[in-house]
């Protein structure tokens, strides 16, 4: 079964808007992923924040992590079309190296 | 720049073939990864090999098997493909460590008719 689950599945706003994505995971991790992923292309590494870390930022990205409630969420910022694309958690539960599991994803549509 | 290829972008095969599918990564990377994706159920792990010659199940390795005779080179072979293989598959590589970011290739859509 699936690790993480998306929230919402898909997601549509316009340029310059803020988009937010939440991830739940069901067991302990040793960090949580997201990627992008562009229509028909392959998964694309966005940012890493490990379970001791509550926040990060990258750029127009910005991730919180919230292991308590088992959760994390993606911000993009100032939102583009560019950014129009499927989005994907993916933990690393603990104890496990290198071996992801990855959530059904979010699709984002960015408009004009 | 690292990077991930895949034999084919689009593969059209006929139920009971066998049918291959190559990833090369020239990272020099221990792990390699098999992912099909489906609509609706995000990417599931086919089988994963964490050195040469060395393989092991993920969740859904039935119907499939692999080969990893070279560090950079992975194959995943269907031995009878059937309709239910269709999908997108998805190869992708890492160095050691469960901190690390996978990387990904293109991805190849096999339709089995």
């Amino acid at each position: 079964s699936q690790q993480g689950e998306e929230d919402p599945q898909a997601l549509s706003i316009q340029e310059g808007e803020n988009a937010t994505m939440n991830c739940s995971y069901k067991t302990s991790i040793n960090n949580l992923q997201w990627y992008r992923q562009n229509s028909g292309r392959g998964l694309v590494h966005l940012i890493l924040i490990r379970s001791n870390e509550r926040e990060k930022h990258s750029g127009r990205l910005r991730v919180t992590l919230d292991t308590s409630k088992k959760s994390s969420s993606l911000l993009i910022t100032a939102s583009r079309a560019a950014d129009t694309a499927s989005y994907f958690c993916a933990t690393a539960p603990a104890g496990t190296a290198s071996k992801l599991t990855f959530g059904t994803g979010t699709r984002l549509q960015v408009t004009l | 720049d690292v990077k991930v290829t895949q034999s084919s972008r689009y593969l059209v095969k006929r139920t009971g073939e066998k049918v291959f599918l190559e990833c090369v990564q020239d990272m020099d990377h221990e792990n390699m990864f098999w992912y099909r994706q489906d609509p609706g159920l995000g990417l599931r792990l086919i089988y994963f090999s964490y050195d040469v010659k060395m393989k092991e199940k993920g969740d859904i390795p039935e119907g499939y098997s692999v080969s990893r005779e070279k560090k950079e080179r992975f194959s995943l072979i269907l031995e009878s493909a059937s309709t239910n293989q269709t999908s997108m598959y998805l190869c992708a590589s890492t160095s050691g460590g469960s901190y690390n970011e996978q990387f990904f290739g293109p991805g190849t859509r096999l339709t089995v008719l």
